[in-house]
């Protein structure tokens, strides 16, 4: 079954970096797009970053666009965020999520999330 | 960019209550209008999709209809593991959106 399982969150320093992974399994990941989306403390869902199947086209959230970077690794069926010049409005679970379809913008799919804090 | 308003914030109903929930989009999104059910402490998870097609699973009390700009999510014969946060979420462009999410309350 479709699985996506995500890591790297914990705590952090404003103005640190941090990087994010997602490995999935149970589909052909190469040939599906992939989002991060995030929840702050008592927030709602806020959708941060999509990469095409091909790698060929990024999009990203005006919140984190310039600090946030998505990429993947079809060899290891693993997602990335890397997250640069984190600030404290960037503490929130950060979840992987897929359509498990070519590049769909819904999300079937979601991992359980992994905790980001950052504070000083 | 696409905005998402979805009313209300929260509610309080009763076992066997129908309720609705709307969300108004910011321009036209045609039919990409998803709704996600997150139970507390866990993940969301897909309810309806495009409007109105149930995902599989999910008791048939559910229901989303709509069009354009103008959309609802309805509980027919509430029950108590529906209590839960509902978003909405247009899929039609990039940057995505949700709405901010109705609070359920049995």
């Amino acid at each position: 079954q479709v699985q996506v399982v995500e890591s790297g969150g914990r705590g952090v320093q404003p103005g640190g970096s941090l990087r994010l992974s997602c490995v999935a399994s149970g589909f052909t990941f190469s040939s599906c797009g992939m989002h991060w989306v995030r929840q702050a403390p008592g927030k709602g869902l806020e959708w941060l970053a999509f990469i095409r199947s091909d790698g060929s086209d990024k999009y990203y959230a005006d919140s984190v666009k310039g600090r946030f970077t998505v990429s993947r690794d079809d060899s290891k069926n693993t997602l990335y965020l890397q997250m640069n010049s984190l600030r404290t409005e960037d503490t929130a679970v950060y979840y992987c999520a897929t359509g498990a379809r070519r590049d769909s913008y819904t999300f079937f799919y979601w991992g359980r999330g992994t905790q980001v804090t950052v504070s000083s | 960019d696409i905005q998402m308003t979805q009313s209300p914030s929260s509610l309080s109903a009763s076992v066997g209550d129908r309720v609705t929930i709307t969300c108004r989009a910011s321009q036209n999104i045609d039919n990409f209008l998803n709704w996600y059910q997150q139970q507390p402490g866990k993940a969301p998870s897909l309810l309806i999709s495009d409007i109105s097609n149930l995902q599989s699973g999910v008791p048939s009390r559910f229901s989303g209809s709509g069009s354009g700009t103008d959309f609802t999510l309805t509980i027919t014969s509430l029950q108590p593991e529906d209590s839960a946060t509902y978003s909405c979420q247009q899929s039609f462009s990039a940057p995505l959106s949700f709405g901010g999410g109705t609070r359920v309350e049995i």
